[in-house]
């Protein structure tokens, strides 16, 4: 059976720290992979998504980005986090063809101070 | 420009009573919508969907309707249980690949179901 896997499930970090959460999926090949943040008072917002190796398409302009150095393994970073960063991270697949729904992660709920 | 729109944040039922969660949409190319649940710190779990081609999709106590001529749809939990208290998100896929297939999420409404 398919499982995706989230670490870390919270983080507190200063301002202008470097992030990297990272995102694995196991039991599938060549998934599409998503990262959604939820924001307080907020819904879900795509940020990133990828079809591929190396294939990142971003949403929304920010300071944020995405890699996925790995058929199944997805990465958000930062290099200067900011205040506005916090909020609670979401990593998601679904099939490469027709649709099933999205599966995600248990989520970072990460802090910035 | 929001696609999705859950213009209830909160919603506070009696157990066994009907809830009624409400959501809209703007774009006509949507042809597939879902229903998610989250509990606090953690992921959405899905929970129904229902096809563009159809009205209404039951699974046990709960069933989707879709209006396409209103573009809304709504969930139906009957009868609600305290268990059932949680985020309700609703999330719509646009026809085609590339961005347009992404999912699309409302901004959640927060069920409360009082014993």
């Amino acid at each position: 059976s398919q499982t995706i896997h989230q670490w870390p499930a919270t983080l507190v970090q200063p301002v202008g720290s470097p992030l990297s959460l990272e995102c694995t999926v196991e039991g599938t090949s060549n998934p599409n992979l998503y990262w959604y943040r939820q924001a307080a008072g907020r819904g879900l917002q795509l940020l990133f998504y990828s079809v591929g190796i190396g294939q990142i398409s971003s949403e929304v302009p920010q300071n944020l980005s995405a890699s996925r150095p790995q058929d199944r393994q997805f990465i958000l970073s930062s290099k200067k986090l900011l205040l506005s960063d916090s909020g609670f991270y979401l990593c998601a697949w679904s099939v490469p063809q027709g649709f099933y729904g999205y599966t995600f992660g248990s989520g970072t709920r990460l802090t910035v101070v | 420009d929001q696609q999705v729109k859950q213009n209830s944040p909160s919603l506070s039922v009696q157990e066994g009573r009907i809830s009624i969660l409400n959501c809209d949409y703007t774009n006509s190319m949507f042809d597939y919508f879902l229903w998610y649940k989250k509990y606090p710190a953690e992921g959405p779990t899905f929970l129904i969907s229902i096809s563009s081609i159809k009205d209404k999709n039951e699974d046990g106590r709960f069933t989707v309707f879709l209006n396409k001529s209103a573009k809304h749809l709504s969930l139906h939990i009957v009868p609600s249980q305290p268990g059932d208290s949680a985020v309700y998100f609703c999330a719509a896929k646009g026809w085609g690949g590339g961005s347009q297939g992404n999912l699309i999420f409302g901004k959640g409404t927060k069920l409360s179901v009082k014993p």
